[in-house]
């Protein structure tokens, strides 16, 4: 079975654009959350959907939104990037409320 | 949000050595997963364990939800084994699918 896929797998953008992430989840897994890695941290929690309603919401600005769609995959947005965004952008699932699986990352560069 | 704490934060061996990475977090949880992440990125799930003890293969964890920590344990040490190991919880209550991560333990194995 396929695991978790995202794309793109690297990203660079100028400060100001807006990027768009995307992730598959594995089949038949109705829970999708995002995470931000910054260098030399661990993962910090954005979102989390389940059954296309947000359920839960991490300390970022507005500027990050998602949504999911009636497949279960999942875009994460994010406006008028700053240099700070840069980072590696993780989304796993999950079938409910156990093991969460990891998808390859999107590596965000911002300039 | 729950806190996690792993120690040590760098740990180097060589091959054949065993090491113990500790993970301590600061409430009850009902999720507990231990990752490595491999050079590229990918957080590879290796143990998904709330409370006991579960082995695969060189690799063993136990957790003791009680006193609230969790031990890796890796045996027989090979230079794959190299890269940043994360614990993740979530504690009782928290948003389904939020994990929170320690800073990770960083693991060079030289041959």
């Amino acid at each position: 079975d396929a695991g978790v896929t995202q794309s793109p797998t690297h990203l660079i953008k100028t400060r100001g654009q807006q990027v768009t992430l995307r992730c598959s989840p594995i089949s038949g897994h109705k829970s999708v959350s995002w995470y931000q890695q910054v260098l030399g941290q661990g993962p910090q929690f954005i979102f989390q959907y389940y059954e296309k309603e947000e359920r839960g919401r991490g300390n970022f600005p507005d500027r990050f939104s998602a949504r999911q769609f009636p497949n279960y995959s999942s875009e994460l947005n994010v406006n008028a990037l700053l240099l700070g965004d840069s980072a590696l952008y993780l989304c796993a699932s999950s079938f409910q409320t156990d093991t969460q699986y990891f998808g390859p990352g999107t590596r965000l560069t911002v300039l | 949000g729950i806190q996690v704490e792993q120690s040590p934060p760098d740990l180097i061996l060589q091959e054949g050595a065993n090491s113990t990475l500790r993970c301590n977090f600061s409430d009850s949880v009902n999720n507990l997963q231990w990752f490595h992440q491999n050079p590229w990125g990918q957080l590879i799930n290796l143990f998904y364990i709330p409370s006991g003890t579960k082995q695969n293969g060189r690799l063993s964890a136990t957790t003791v939800a009680t006193e609230r920590y969790s031990l890796l344990y890796i045996s027989s040490s090979q230079t794959t084994d190299s890269g940043v190991y994360f614990c993740a919880a979530r504690g009782r209550g928290s948003t389904l699918g939020r994990l929170y991560f320690g800073r990770g333990t960083q693991l060079t194995v030289w041959p």
